[in-house]
């Protein structure tokens, strides 16, 4: 079945830090969302990519809709503690249905 | 406007019973879709419904069922509950022409099973 490949599983950073995540599919998307999830809560729509070749911020979050439509990625610029968390990509293909990746997880180093 | 809410948000059950979540989407959504969450791991689809019928369906068991009602409330029922069952269900909300549409998360009900 179709497939998100979402990298890395996890990071450990310093606060301040820019942080870089990805994700990749087997075959074209027609959006990608970004989702934040904090502990004990339901994930959080963080940025919603519509075009291929799309760049959208939102603060210190940039995302962008890859040019081959199989790939986005999302940065966050100067981390602070509360950027902790699971960050999950998903995708919609061309049967409209809304994959999910297996999320990465944010920890920032005291 | 509201956002989605879950009720109950914290749930005890034992092996074998059968337990029933409810969702109430943002107003003005016709979809809710539900998910499995266990930790550490990511989101598992559960199913999909859109107008009192489900429209897409993941690969769990029969045992997980669910239904919609007209003001677009949804249940899930999970019967003959094992312990493996124990997890976050989330449940999302969106406007509803396409699964594509932005969904919308609430907080989570969170089942044990003892």
């Amino acid at each position: 079945g179709q497939q998100l490949n979402q990298s890395p599983q996890s990071m450990f950073i310093q606060e301040g830090e820019d942080v870089s995540m990805n994700c990749t599919s087997s075959s074209i998307f027609n959006t990608w969302l970004w989702y934040k999830q904090d502990p004990g809560e339901g994930p959080v729509l963080l940025i919603a990519l519509y075009k291929a070749g799309e760049l959208t911020s939102n603060g210190r979050l940039t995302a962008q809709f890859g040019i081959t439509r199989k790939d986005s990625f999302l940065n966050i610029s100067a981390s602070i503690p509360s950027d902790v968390g699971i960050y999950f990509c998903a995708g919609t293909d061309s049967n409209y249905q809304l994959i999910w990746g297996a999320g990465t997880k944010l920890i920032i180093k005291p | 406007k509201a956002g989605v809410t879950q009720t109950p948000r914290y749930l005890i059950k034992t092996r074998g019973q059968q337990v029933t979540l409810s969702c109430s989407p943002i107003s003005g959504h016709r979809s809710v879709s539900w998910y499995q969450q266990t930790p550490g791991q990511g989101l598992q689809f559960l199913f999909e419904y859109f107008s009192e019928t489900q429209r897409n369906k993941g690969n769990f068991p029969g045992r997980f069922s669910g239904r919609q009602f007209s003001n677009s409330r949804s249940e899930m029922n999970v019967s003959t509950l094992e312990l493996g069952d124990s997890a976050l269900y989330l449940c999302a909300s969106s406007a509803g022409g396409r699964q594509q549409e932005t969904q919308y998360f609430g907080p989570g009900t969170r089942l044990l099973v003892l």
